[in-house]
């Protein structure tokens, strides 16, 4: 039972483009969520999060918007370049629990030059 | 100012054996989560902890998995008689607090596992 899903696997787009990542999530008690960038052979890097409070946290070329409603949030990244290419994973957790955090199965983003 | 550290990076080991795997959290975090990743998967949770206690292995193998944080020296995570089924990227994590908010967790470079 995939409690946040990334239904696509793969993203291609063109260097200065708009990139626009989308997860889904089931699980109502879930109220912060954050988004991580992985380059192959590494950990997951840090790029956002935003609480549930929220419906919309920015910070530079990227942008997270929250759908509570929708269980949905996306990721904007723009302009898009050749270095954000990597595997994107949206995750959430609850607070006030030991707010592990539950992962989607990623997307791999290419920005082509 | 050093991230979370985990080591070995890469660790062979035969079925049978055992693995233990190492990770220093960041200076001042108190609060360690590990994680598997499986091929083509998603980081699954395993278990959190803090100095000398376990928080929720709630995602921890009922068998031969376990994971201690002492209050001296790394977390370790701890495989006996690993499978194949065992083989996977092993991430850990640190946080500094549980406070009003969620605080971010910073991940290590992570320990590839292969077992033969």
């Amino acid at each position: 039972d995939q409690q946040v899903k990334q239904n696509s696997p793969s993203l291609s787009v063109q260097e200065g483009r708009i990139s626009i990542l989308n997860c889904d999530y089931t699980n109502s008690m879930f109220d912060y969520f954050l988004w991580y960038k992985k380059y192959p052979a590494e950990g997951p890097t840090f790029l956002i999060s935003i609480s549930s409070i929220k419906d919309k946290n920015e910070d530079g070329r990227f942008t997270v918007f929250l759908n509570k409603s929708a269980k949905h949030l996306s990721l904007h990244i723009v302009p898009s370049q050749p270095g954000d290419s990597a595997v994107y994973f949206c995750a959430a957790s609850e607070t006030g629990g030991s707010e592990k955090l539950v992962f989607g199965k990623g997307t791999k983003l290419t920005v082509n030059p | 100012n050093a991230g979370v550290m985990q080591n070995p990076r890469h660790l062979v080991r035969r079925r049978g054996q055992e693995a233990r795997l190492r990770c220093s959290p960041m200076k001042g975090h108190s609060h360690v989560y590990w994680y598997r990743q499986l091929p083509e998967e998603g980081l699954k949770f395993m278990v959190y902890l803090q100095k000398e206690n376990i928080i929720d292995e709630s995602g921890m193998p009922k068998e031969r998995f376990s994971a201690e944080f002492p209050k001296e020296g790394p977390s370790i995570l701890r495989i006996q008689q690993v499978v194949r089924g065992d083989s996977a990227a092993y991430f850990c994590a640190s946080s500094p607090t549980l406070a009003a908010s969620t605080d971010t967790q910073y991940f290590g470079p992570g320990t590839r596992l292969t077992v033969l």
